[in-house]
Formats: C-alpha cells, structure tokens, sequence
C-alpha cells in the first residue's frame, strides 16, 4: 500500500538554508494532509496541516504546499536549524466519512540540518 | 500544554504472553487510535475507537487484538497472544472534532519487544 510516498528518505542542509521535503499522494479521497516531526523513540509531534480546499498554509518558519492536480505536497522549512533533525512524515487523512479519519503515513525522510 | 500520555515506555514479554498497553488520550478528545511502527517501517494504522465502539480497524487488528476505554481517561491495547511479529513501537492517538480539519495528536509510545 504506497498510497503516501515520500521518495527521499534523507537530506542534509546547511544551517540557514531552506529545507525542501517532498511528499506525493496517489488517492483522490485524500482531502487533508498533516506533516509530523518524530525524534528517535518518541512518538510523532504536530508540525503543520493543510486542507485539500488550500494551496498554501504557513506557520513560523514552516510552510506547507499543496498542488492537488499533482497530487503533491511540500514542507518547507526556512531559516533551517540544527534542532529541525528529525524524522520527517507527511499524512493524509481520506475523506470516508463516518468516524475513523485514520491517517495514512509516508515512509519518512530523515533531515539533517548541519551547523 | 495537554498531552497524550503512554505507560510502559518499554514492555518485554514472551512469545505467546498477554499484554496491555494503556493511554491516556487528551481529556477532551472523542476519537482514539493505536498505530504501529515495525523498526525501520512506516507508521501503520491499527484501529479507531469513537463512541465506546471501534469505527474502523486495519487488516494486522486481527482476534488477537482488542480495546477497551475502562472509564473516563484510559484506552487500552490488548494483545492476547503476542508474536514474534508484534515487536514494534506502539502509539496512541486523539483528536477532538469539530467538522473537518482535525489533527490527531499521539503519545510517545510504548516499544514492545517479544522475545
């Protein structure tokens, strides 16, 4: 089941710079999309969340980006810090109705911002 | 800053055993869910709870699995008989809905190794 892909499972950055993470989706009932931070051993931290009715939504130095016609989704982190190191998932939740919204999580890309 | 909570931080147990790992989701919270992650794997969806009954569950929810919320602040995964198999960073997660845009927000998890 490869419904969420994010294709990079790693990527290094100099501190300051832009951090581009990359998520693509393949089912059209996805109509929100969440991005998490995750530490090793510890559970995933809300980053950032889009609705599939927006392109674009920001928060601090995070944006998100949605192209629906691409069925891709980006993060954005600028300026970039050491302490953005982490484990990287995008998410998506498909709109079923009823009362699950279970969320369907991309393989992670793991950011490396170096000082 | 409310959060969910998960005890143990780490459970070892033998093949064939019982165990139950516990969560308390966000007070305020309606919808929970257990997700998985196999070492080196992506986050997997287990099963949501709403309404004191599962609204939906994944294919690995099989009979060896159950939940429960006991009262008021509590949610438990049972696995009845673990497997070898079963080894894998547990989580728990709520969310608090009020029409669409909801984010789910998880708990650090419990890491379960059978031995």
């Amino acid at each position: 089941d490869q419904q969420v892909k994010q294709n990079s499972p790693s990527l290094s950055v100099q501190e300051g710079r832009i951090s581009i993470l990359n998520c693509d989706y393949t089912n059209s009932m996805f109509d929100y999309f969440l991005w998490y931070k995750k530490y090793p051993a510890e559970g995933p931290t809300f980053l950032i969340s889009i609705s599939s009715i927006k392109d674009k939504n920001e928060d601090g130095r995070f944006t998100v980006f949605l192209n629906k016609s691409a069925k891709h989704l980006s993060l954005h982190i600028v300026p970039s810090q050491p302490g953005d190191s982490a484990v990287y998932f995008c998410a998506a939740r498909g709109n079923y109705g009823g009362a699950t919204n279970k969320l369907i999580f991309g393989t992670g890309t793991l950011l490396a911002v170096q000082p | 800053e409310p959060e969910v909570t998960q005890t143990p931080s780490h459970q070892v147990t033998q093949m064939g055993q019982e165990v139950i790992l516990r969560c308390v989701p966000i007070s305020n919270h309606l919808y929970f869910y257990w997700y998985r992650q196999i070492l080196g794997q992506k986050v997997e969806f287990l099963v949501s709870f709403y309404n004191n009954e599962i609204s939906e569950k994944s294919e690995i929810f099989d009979d060896q699995f159950s939940v429960e919320r006991p009262d008021g602040s509590n949610f438990t995964l049972k696995i009845r008989s673990t497997k070898l198999e079963d080894s894998a960073m547990y989580f728990c997660a709520s969310r608090w809905d009020r029409g669409t845009g909801d984010t789910q927000y998880f708990g650090p998890g419990t890491r379960l190794t059978v031995l």
